[in-house]
């Protein structure tokens, strides 16, 4: 159990596109779905938490116009990309806290990550 | 706001053998959890061990195993006869409890390359 399934595992766009991408949680409801950033051979960095039916927390310095996010179900979490440039060329990674209590809601389920590259 | 220190960026050990993680971390905080992440070349993040502050006892789960010391602020993982898929990142995170207008959201370490020799 407590599967999430993040889609695509890696994407190539070019300059000025947008690319979504997708944070699913199959087996249990996601009141709150997290979004990091994973440079090469650097920590995880918290970009944004996502509520189900309300607006993204973003961190400070993340640009919420650039980085859209959409958390319209308790399974789906979406991070859309505007006009990626090279320099968003990074290793996304989301998870999810199970809406139920105890020791389920106090992990963090961790998608398998996407890797983009904008050319 | 809280934060977590990994001093390690690498280390190595004997397969077989037993090594240590070393993470500190700070908050004014008395109720939180701390966990150890793995996250090996296909970097999927796996949990490896987690710990509630408000118990005594150190967490253990088959060959790892940490050291909490809750006035030191620390929380090292014992990793004992080290195996070959051992090797990967290590990450240490701390997590605010459910109250208190937390999200809950991981603040991790900067992480420890492990590699395990044959």
């Amino acid at each position: 159990g407590a599967v999430v399934s993040q889609h695509p595992s890696w994407v190539i766009c070019k300059s000025g596109t947008s690319v979504k991408i997708e944070c699913r949680s199959l087996d249990f409801q996601a009141t709150t779905m997290f979004w990091y950033r994973q440079f090469p051979k650097q920590s995880l960095m918290l970009m944004a938490t996502s509520n189900e039916g309300s607006k993204a927390t973003y961190e400070q310095g993340v640009e919420k116009d650039k980085f859209l996010i959409n958390h319209a179900s308790l399974t789906l979490s979406t991070l859309t990309v505007t006009s990626a440039h090279p320099e968003d060329s990074s290793f996304y990674i989301c998870s999810a806290r199970d809406r139920r209590g105890g020791r389920l809601n106090t992990e963090a389920f961790f998608g398998q990550g996407t890797r983009l590259t904008v050319v | 706001a809280q934060t977590v220190t990994q001093s390690q960026p690498e280390m190595s050990v004997q397969e077989a053998e037993t090594v240590t993680l070393s993470c500190t971390y700070d908050t004014s905080e008395s109720d939180y959890y701390l966990f150890w992440y793995k996250q090996p070349p296909s970097r999927q993040m796996i949990l490896v061990i987690r710990q509630e502050a408000y118990k005594q006892q150190n967490a253990t789960e088959n060959r790892f195993s940490v050291n909490f010391q809750k006035a030191a602020k620390s929380f090292s993982l014992k990793i004992s006869d080290s195996q070959l898929g051992d090797a990967a990142m290590y990450f240490c995170a701390y997590r605010s409890p459910n109250y208190g207008g937390s999200q809950g959201n991981l603040i991790f370490g900067k992480g420890t390359k492990l590699s395990v020799k044959p």
